[in-house]
């Protein structure tokens, strides 16, 4: 068990670009989590994945962020045309059902 | 609206002191209470949480955190600080909407803690 894995960890871009991260839960986790952290800020829940199927989207997600995890194991979160109020860290957590939460270490995003 | 507050954003105690890091939340339902830490670079990691029963309850790294609700608290203490201690806590409670079991956090802004040779 290699806990929670997420790439990039950096990543800067230009607004107006599009990024994408992806995270890699613990193998046998079935549920798996997004939130953003900003500056001074503690994480805010986005969305979460049961399997496959996406369960539930905070209002903080707009059109322009989507999630998906096809196959049930990583999941991948992108931005399209990125803004510079997207500026933050990205965390992916897992769980196996209602259990404890396990984080990785996030991707810090910055928009230039 | 559920919240929850960490009054203080910044701490330092000397190495060995005590510790306690204050959290208050405003939830409608019985609570399930968490606290974790996030040192730079890595991700939260849990120190402890609370479901039901005893108030009092025991974490890793000699944390301990005592539920009192009635005052919508959930203090953090230590009784000697170490310098590997130094780090961000972040103190959440489940806000899953009841009878859909348990995937939404909501954290408060954090207190981070220096810690002094």
């Amino acid at each position: 068990d290699t806990g929670v894995s997420q790439d990039p960890r950096h990543k800067i871009t230009k607004r107006g670009q599009n990024v994408t991260f992806r995270c890699d839960p613990i193998s046998e986790h079935n549920r798996l989590y997004w939130y953003r952290q900003t500056l001074g800020q503690g994480p805010e829940f986005l969305t979460y994945f049961q399997n496959e199927a996406q369960l539930e989207k905070s209002r903080l997600l707009s059109d322009r962020f989507s999630a998906e995890r096809p196959k049930g194991s990583f999941s991948t979160l992108e931005i399209q045309r990125t803004e510079q109020g997207d500026s933050a860290m990205y965390l992916c957590a897992s769980s196996l059902g209602d259990s404890e939460q396990f984080f990785g270490p996030g991707t810090r995003l910055t928009v230039l | 609206a559920q919240s929850v507050t960490q009054p203080d954003i910044h701490i330092t105690v000397s190495e060995g002191a005590s510790l306690e890091l204050r959290c208050n939340y405003s939830y409608g339902a019985t609570p399930y209470l968490f606290w974790y830490v996030q040192s730079p670079g890595q991700g939260l990691q849990l120190l402890l949480k609370y479901f039901s029963g005893d108030t009092l309850v025991q974490g890793i790294k000699g944390f301990e955190a005592e539920f009192k609700r009635s005052q919508s608290s959930f203090n953090l203490r230590k009784p000697s600080v170490h310098w590997s201690d130094a780090a961000e806590y972040f103190c959440a409670v489940d806000t899953t909407p009841p009878g859909a079991g348990s995937y939404q956090l909501t954290f408060g802004k954090g207190t981070k803690l220096s810690v002094i040779p």
